[in-house]
């Protein structure tokens, strides 16, 4: 157990759908990152957080927004969904900068 | 921008077998150079890190990996393969750049030990 909690783990839901999937970093960690897994892409990083602040955008399309609470916990906003948004999506943390990532066990959304 | 490259894309071995997966970075700075894996069905786990110090680097299961600055590389090898690291692996580069730590990661290299 990494210490990362992602919930849901499975999601189904329709075209056109929104939805919301959270994380909870490890204790302490103040950085939160998104990943995308797919089978055709791999793994493609969306977006890092850093205690509350966003600090970098990857491969993130603009129907997907995230943010991260004073918690520190995250929540990735996927709207509008298409058949090709099915994939695995990663939450990992960190508790810095220039430190090893703990991966969550990832939500497996599909879009029908 | 920096990318990560790793040439096999699947690699089926046998048992008892050696292991070295390539992995390059284009990146000219300072980085810090990571191997993930990721069983069937599960998360990634982190098998070994490098940030500074003896390039060799020795991480968990008897995977150690090499940094090798010149060549822009850090390939993780294994002396002698089990069933139990059939699984995917990743190398992941983060650039040392103020205000971000982005981990980018290659595509991946799917590993088939054979009994």
């Amino acid at each position: 157990d990494s210490g990362v909690t992602q919930t849901p783990k499975h999601l189904i839901t329709a075209t056109g759908q929104r939805v919301t999937l959270r994380c909870s970093p490890r204790s302490g960690d103040l950085s939160v990152y998104w990943y995308q897994q797919s089978l055709d892409q791999g793994l493609q990083f969306l977006i890092q957080y850093y205690n509350g602040e966003e600090r970098a955008k990857g491969n993130i399309l603009e129907r997907f927004s995230a943010q991260q609470f004073p918690d520190l916990h995250s929540e990735l906003n996927l709207s509008s969904l298409e058949l090709g948004d099915s994939a695995l999506y990663f939450c990992a943390s960190s508790v810095r900068r220039n430190t090893e990532a703990f991966f969550g066990q990832g939500t497996r959304l599909t879009v029908v | 921008a920096q990318s990560v490259s790793q040439h096999n894309h699947h690699v089926i071995l046998s048992e008892a077998a050696s292991l070295e997966l390539g992995c390059n970075y284009s990146y000219g700075g300072t980085v810090n150079l990571f191997w993930y894996v990721q069983y069937p069905g599960q998360h990634l786990q982190l098998l070994l890190k490098y940030f500074s110090g003896d390039p060799l680097v020795k991480g968990i299961k008897g995977f150690e990996a090499e940094f090798i600055k010149s060549k822009f590389s850090f390939n993780l090898r294994k002396p002698s393969v089990q069933w139990s690291d059939t699984a995917e692996y990743f190398c992941a580069v983060n650039a040392e750049r103020t205000g971000a730590n982005n981990l980018f990661f290659g595509t991946g290299t799917r590993l088939t030990v054979i009994p």
